[in-house]
């Protein structure tokens, strides 16, 4: 969708180095989401912001630290990159965040990473 | 692990054929959301419920959620090749109010 953007589309990375994934939007949206897609599981939420220098962790997030210094970008870092890493990474952005008075996310076209 | 489990896993069905997944939690939601993730695409949302009992439809979409607010549907009427994709629910369970958790989707093949 407009407005939101991953960069790279696609990586891949040899086990134990460093990656770092960006998602930028220019919808000034409160809220962004990293997810985690992989078959069987779905979509799983590896950390989320509420604002600038506001993060949190999802349900995955052992092995992968987030920064967020402006309202349009929320990095994605991966601290020293393994097998079970690879996957195909969504970012998410909502304006008013989740719940009975939220709205749907948006996502980003996604990042798929390969760990050799 | 998943709190939010969806089934069926895979549906094949001939164009023209109605089909159904299924949305279930073992607690209760305050809202539930639905989406569409066409092959090699990313996921697109659909539609949110918030209400117990509530009923939307979007043309041939139908959408339910259950009385307990731990049940939701999907229904879609005379499916087109359109259609093929994989659908996931999604909503809150237990934790933070800001962690949206997703099932694991329904992959639906129309057979044409």
């Amino acid at each position: 969708d407009a407005g939101i953007t991953q960069s790279p589309r696609h990586k891949v990375t040899e086990t134990g180095t460093p990656v770092t994934l960006r998602c930028h939007q220019t919808e000034n949206h409160r809220y962004m989401y990293w997810y985690r897609q992989d078959p069987g599981h779905g979509l799983r939420l590896i950390h989320y912001s509420y604002g600038v220098k506001d993060t949190d962790k999802g349900e995955v997030s052992d092995g992968y630290s987030v920064s967020r210094s402006k309202t349009e970008d929320f990095l994605l870092t991966l601290e020293s990159a393994t097998s079970s890493q690879t996957s195909v990474y969504f970012c998410a952005i909502s304006a008013k965040g989740t719940g009975p008075l939220g709205y749907g996310y948006t996502f980003g076209s996604g990042t798929r990473l390969t760990v050799v | 692990g998943q709190q939010v489990m969806q089934i069926p896993q895979y549906q094949h069905v001939q164009e023209g054929e109605d089909f159904t997944t299924y949305c279930n939690s073992s607690t209760t939601l305050s809202n539930i959301q639905w989406y569409k993730q066409r092959p090699g695409g990313h996921p697109v949302f659909l539609i949110q419920l918030v209400k117990s009992g509530e009923v939307k439809k979007q043309k041939r979409l139908t959408f339910q959620f259950g009385e307990a607010k731990k049940n939701s549907s999907l229904h879609i009427t005379a499916t087109q090749t359109t259609d093929v994709g994989t659908y996931f629910c999604a909503g809150i369970v237990g934790g933070s109010a800001r962690q949206l958790t997703f099932g694991s989707g329904t992959q639906l093949t129309v057979l044409p």
